[in-house]
């Protein structure tokens, strides 16, 4: 069946630092990519998505690019703030129209 | 305006008891799930309804029973609640697009507590 495997963590990073977030997946045919942020207390919410090979998703500074040929979704950020402190999780979504998600990782950007 | 809705907000009861959830969403989506979030923040589906018909039903037990009396409305009913119920329950919904690979959008969550 379809997974997701992620970067666990937790992470703790200071602001202004480089953050790369892992994401690989396994699945048949050609899912959609997500990666999905929940901040303390809240509920989740789409940062980005793609839905085929070499797309790029963006939002907020984050990026991830649809990697067909290592099957990964790598969410990438340049100079991250406090306010990105939050759990994040990269998910798929096949043709069943679940959504598959991974662990989570919890990062926390100190000042 | 919110997207997607859910009641309670936190929901703290006995073990043994019977409870509903109740999940709303006004975007006109056909489809509408529930996902379980455990305490290690693990997320997984346990329920989807399209237009008010049962999709998918992840190996969930019989004690849960998910009811849509419209396609905006998905109430998940909770019987004989146990320890192992304690987790956070999020609604979720999509438009029913031609790929079907539109974004599902969550609602805040509802904590579960059973004591």
């Amino acid at each position: 069946g379809n997974s997701v495997t992620q970067m666990e963590g937790p992470v703790t990073l200071s602001e202004e630092a480089f953050l790369t977030i892992n994401c690989t997946y396994t699945a048949t045919g050609y899912p959609s990519l997500f990666w999905y942020v929940q901040y303390p207390g809240e509920g989740l919410q789409l940062l980005l998505k793609a839905t085929k090979a070499d797309d790029k998703g963006s939002n907020k500074g984050f990026e991830a690019t649809y990697r067909k040929e290592t099957t990964s979704f790598h969410l990438e950020k340049g100079s991250v703030q406090v306010s990105d402190s939050a759990v994040y999780f990269c998910a798929l979504q096949g043709g069943s129209e679940k959504l598959v998600f991974g662990k989570g990782m919890k990062l926390t950007v100190n000042p | 305006d919110t997207a997607v809705s859910q009641t309670p907000k936190y929901l703290v009861t006995q073990m043994g008891n019977d409870k509903s959830i109740k999940c709303e969403q006004n975007l006109g989506h056909d489809t509408m799930y529930w996902y379980k979030q455990d305490s290690k923040k693990f997320l997984k589906i346990m329920f989807s309804y399209n237009n008010k018909e049962l999709i998918i039903n992840e190996t969930v037990p019989n004690r849960f029973s998910p009811k849509s009396p419209d396609k905006a409305h998905l109430n998940l009913h909770i019987n004989s609640l146990e320890l192992g119920d304690s987790a956070v329950y999020f609604c979720a919904s999509r438009g029913d697009g031609r790929l079907k690979t539109d974004t599902q959008y969550f609602g805040p969550g509802t904590r579960l507590t059973v004591l």
